[in-house]
């Protein structure tokens, strides 16, 4: 069975400290791992795809990359504003699904 | 292009009334998928169409729920006899075809909050 495992379940920096939120997933041939960015009473934003091992994508501070048991989203000298729940996501190739599957996500705070 | 919008973004509503929302997807999307997210957790997926088919349920959907897709545009999801436990916000998603078996990423709607009384 397809499966997301995010960690850690939240995490506090000061502005300007470097961290890395963690994905772990096993899946049956992986079409695509999404990362989305979650504010509180609103719906997923989409942030990346990675779709093979050795991919990286990089959005301003966010830099996401690939292995084949995981994905690390990298957020390089955060503000305030990186406040979010970050979710990660998994579409394999087992049986004729569509579906994401979603980890619970990292809920980051990013204080001044 | 504004996104996905979802109507109504919150209902509150007695336990045992029938609610239905609204989705309306980006416009060249095809593909469109309904989600229920509960606090805490990650979005689970309860049903997907193509166009107007509806191809694939979640088990998560019960005889209660119902979903169409009349035309291929927007999307309705109807919750008859509501219970206290479908309490959640209800995510609507859409995106293009799959390409060489690539995914497409889905974009997300603002969601449907839910409140059962």
């Amino acid at each position: 069975e397809d499966q997301v495992t995010q960690s850690p379940e939240a995490l506090r920096l000061q502005e300007g400290e470097s961290s890395s939120l963690n994905c772990s997933y096993t899946v049956s041939g992986l079409r695509g791992l999404f990362w989305y960015r979650q504010d509180p009473g609103k719906g997923p934003e989409f942030l990346f795809t990675l779709y093979s091992a050795g991919e990286e994508k990089e959005k301003e501070r966010l830099k996401a990359t690939l292995t084949k048991k995981e994905s690390f989203l990298h957020i390089t000298a955060p503000k305030p504003e990186d406040s979010a729940t970050y979710l990660c996501a998994v579409k394999g190739y087992g049986g004729a699904t569509n579906k994401l599957i979603f980890g619970t996500g990292t809920l980051l705070a990013v204080q001044p | 292009d504004t996104g996905v919008s979802q109507d109504p973004r919150h209902k509150i509503t007695k336990r045992g009334q029938n609610v239905t929302f609204r989705c309306d997807p980006i416009s060249e999307h095809n593909r469109l998928y309904w989600y229920r997210q509960t606090l805490g957790q990650g979005p689970e997926f309860l049903t997907y169409f193509q166009n107007e088919a509806q191809l694939e349920k979640s088990r998560l959907l019960s005889d209660r729920f119902s979903a169409e897709r009349p035309k291929g545009s927007f999307s309705t999801l109807e919750i008859q006899r509501t219970e206290q436990g479908d309490s959640a916000m209800y995510l609507c998603a859409s995106s293009a075809a799959v390409f060489f078996g690539q995914a497409y990423e889905q974009y997300f709607g603002p969601g449907t909050r839910l409140t059962v009384t």
